[in-house]
């Protein structure tokens, strides 16, 4: 396993057009957490599964967006609609659960709105 | 509020000198705390977490609650030390994240 990916590494869209991104999670997590990062900003949380419930979202996440986890593996995320302020590095992260786990951080997927 | 602060934006450092990076938190109740890095065109990855109490590539980070303070040290930098690192406060399953540090070992 080589850890988390993410597909597509780079998206250039237009403003108004819809995206999808996937992640995929290391195997044996349960946990799958979805992250935005802006120039100058650590990562802001966006969303999380367990499993395939999707069980906290953060303000940040508006009506424009919808992750799915449906069969508790893969997730896909999907921005409609998009706006310039969209543009950010959309990141992924999987973890096993527990008491001191640890997140473990795909190589994200950079977003451009033009 | 819960929230993490870093207050330097940009560290440097000569190769072989200390460095400590500042991480400031807030939060009510008992925390939960790491340091990730991100090495140049690489993804984020953990380094450390206070509760190991571990030292990893030299870095140790004491987690002080009186001084609500976490902060990175290494006795002797190295300048593959370069990397942006980001404090974090894990808040019920999620991270929040510091705006991060960029630490550059000067050869």
């Amino acid at each position: 396993d080589t850890g988390v990916s993410q597909n597509p590494r780079h998206k250039i869209t237009k403003r108004g057009q819809n995206v999808t991104f996937r992640c995929d999670p290391i195997s044996e997590h349960n946990r799958l957490y979805w992250y935005r990062q802006t120039l100058g900003q650590g990562p802001e949380f966006l969303t999380y599964f367990q499993n395939e419930a999707q069980l906290e979202k953060s303000r940040l996440l508006s009506d424009r967006f919808s992750a799915e986890r449906p069969k508790g593996s893969f997730s896909t995320l999907e921005i409609q609609r998009t706006e310039q302020g969209d543009s950010a590095m959309y990141l992924c992260a999987s973890s096993i659960g527990g008491v001191g786990e640890t997140q473990y951080f795909g190589p994200g997927t950079r977003l451009l709105v033009l | 509020a819960q929230r993490v602060t870093q207050p330097e934006k940009l560290l440097s450092v000569f190769k072989g000198a200390p460095v400590e990076l500042k991480c400031n938190y807030s939060y009510s109740g008992s925390p939960e705390l790491f340091w990730y890095v991100q090495y140049s065109r690489q993804r984020l990855q953990l380094l450390l977490r206070h509760i190991s109490r571990e030292s990893i590539k030299g870095f140790t980070a004491d987690l002080n609650k009186g001084e609500t303070s976490f902060h990175l040290k290494k006795p002797f930098a190295q300048e593959e030390d370069s990397a942006m690192y980001y404090c974090a406060l894990r808040l019920s399953e999620k991270l929040v994240f510091g705006k991060g540090t960029k630490l550059t070992v000067n050869p």
